[in-house]
């Protein structure tokens, strides 16, 4: 049973407009949610993180909204970019834990 | 900058032969973490090191899956008698402290196993 859903397995967005990811998760004991990103032949690297405490996370051109009530989160890229075009992975855990626990991931193409 | 490396980068293996990955850290970091990424899936936790001690192992599909980290820092995961179900992208990843995730994890490229 996947805790971590990525329902999404590709997305295009026009160079310059919005992309939004969207996860869900099934197990109310997350507290901690993260977004990797992963080029090929490369390992996912760290992108935004948020605490379930908060319901909005920002850093540049990246936002994390949290849906508690709905166990849902998203992220938005504004203004998107070529350089974005990569696999997105969200991830959750409870934060005294060592475990991260990923979905599927999204692959985000970037048209130009 | 050195980030984490792994190697080999690919390793095909028959069915039934033993294979040893092996994990470089950024030099000073406290955490060690494996992941198996199979193919369409995000990666999914094996085991854990803080230093040399292995705390958690719960993600290790079978016993004939093996980790150390003898002296804290390189770490090599062992897997005997290799399967088909085994091939994988497995990842390594290192952060600076320890048990919490509020340090972040820096990830390798990943060795990529075939088994045949």
């Amino acid at each position: 049973d996947q805790q971590v859903k990525q329902n999404s397995p590709s997305l295009s967005v026009q160079e310059g407009r919005i992309s939004i990811l969207n996860c869900d998760y099934t197990n109310s004991m997350f507290d901690y949610f993260l977004w990797y990103k992963k080029y090929p032949a490369e390992g996912p690297t760290f992108l935004i993180s948020i605490s379930s405490i908060k319901d909005k996370n920002e850093d540049g051109r990246f936002t994390v909204f949290l849906n508690k009530s709905a166990k849902h989160l998203s992220l938005h890229i504004v203004p998107s970019q070529p350089g974005d075009s990569a696999v997105y992975f969200c991830a959750a855990s409870v934060v005294e834990d060592d475990k991260i626990i990923f979905g599927k991931g999204t692959r985000l193409h970037i048209l130009p | 900058g050195a980030g984490v490396s792994q190697s080999p980068r690919y390793k095909v293996a028959k069915r039934g032969q033993d294979v040893a990955l092996r994990c470089d850290p950024i030099s000073g970091h406290v955490s060690l973490f494996w992941y198996q990424q199979a193919l369409g899936q995000g990666p999914e936790f094996l085991t854990y090191f803080q230093n040399e001690a292995q705390l958690d192992k719960s993600g290790l599909p079978s016993d004939r899956f093996f980790a150390e980290r003898p002296e804290g820092s390189v770490s090599t995961l062992k897997i005997q008698r290799t399967q088909q179900e085994d091939s994988a992208v497995y990842l390594c990843a290192s952060s600076l402290g320890g048990r919490r995730l509020d340090y972040e994890q820096y990830f390798g490229p990943g060795t990529r196993l075939t088994v045949t």
